[in-house]
């Protein structure tokens, strides 16, 4: 079955770009969509189609997607963009998550 | 503003049966895919069923088919998610969402409703 790989953790440094990564077999053929969930909250949509940020997302989330891995960057990170994001693509009609990526600010 | 608002959550017996809601506003829900997305305490998102705009295409996560049913009213703006033969591992906080379009992301939650299968 199609399976989403990311790193259990990212750390970065305020003001810093943080990159998270999504592995997965042929995803640079698939559309690849980010979401931002903080504690105790919903998640939030922040890239779409790869690279596409909705409507009142910072332009410091950016997506792209090729071979076999999609990256998030945020650049100039924030203390507020501390949080689990999740990628997610569809196979076959069947939606699937990757694991999470904690990022944490410091 | 779009509003979606999950209930019908709670204890229940495993093996036994619940039925979520999820009642939508500020949109026209009959043109719009839905699904439900769940998880489980301190663990990650799990994609679970969708359905279409009229509801005559459904798919569900292997790990649900056969027990789990979705559907919706469209004059009553509303999704459902029947869950018959439940599990302690269906233990979980389910989200309806509401598909974003062409390329099927989820551009609306709502604030979720926990099941907790336990005896």
């Amino acid at each position: 079955s199609f399976e989403l790989t990311q790193p259990p953790s990212v750390s970065v440094s305020p003001g810093q770009t943080a990159s998270i990564t999504c592995s997965g077999d042929k995803l640079g053929d698939k559309y690849v969509c980010w979401y931002q969930q903080k504690p105790g909250q919903s998640p939030v949509l922040v890239i779409s189609q790869d690279n596409k940020r909705p409507s009142g997302i910072p332009e410091r989330f950016s997506g792209s997607n090729s071979g076999n891995t999609a990256t998030l960057t945020i650049s100039g990170t924030q203390a507020m963009d501390e949080a689990d994001f999740y990628c997610q693509a569809w196979d076959g009609g069947i939606g699937v998550f990757g694991g999470g990526t904690k990022l944490t600010v410091l | 503003e779009v509003q979606l608002v999950e209930s019908g959550g709670g204890l229940v017996q495993p093996g036994g049966s619940l039925r979520l809601s999820c009642a939508a506003s500020g949109f026209t829900f009959s043109s719009y895919w839905m699904h439900w997305v769940r998880q489980a305490p301190g663990k990650g998102l799990v994609w679970v069923s969708r359905i279409n705009s009229d509801g005559s295409s459904i798919s569900y996560a292997d790990s649900v088919r056969g027990r789990f049913t979705i559907s919706r009213d469209n004059a009553k703006n509303t999704l459902y998610l029947q869950m018959n033969s439940l599990r302690a591992d269906d233990t979980a906080v389910y989200y309806c969402a509401r598909d974003g379009g062409s390329y099927r992301d989820f551009d609306y939650w709502g604030q979720g409703t926990l099941v907790t299968v336990s005896s």
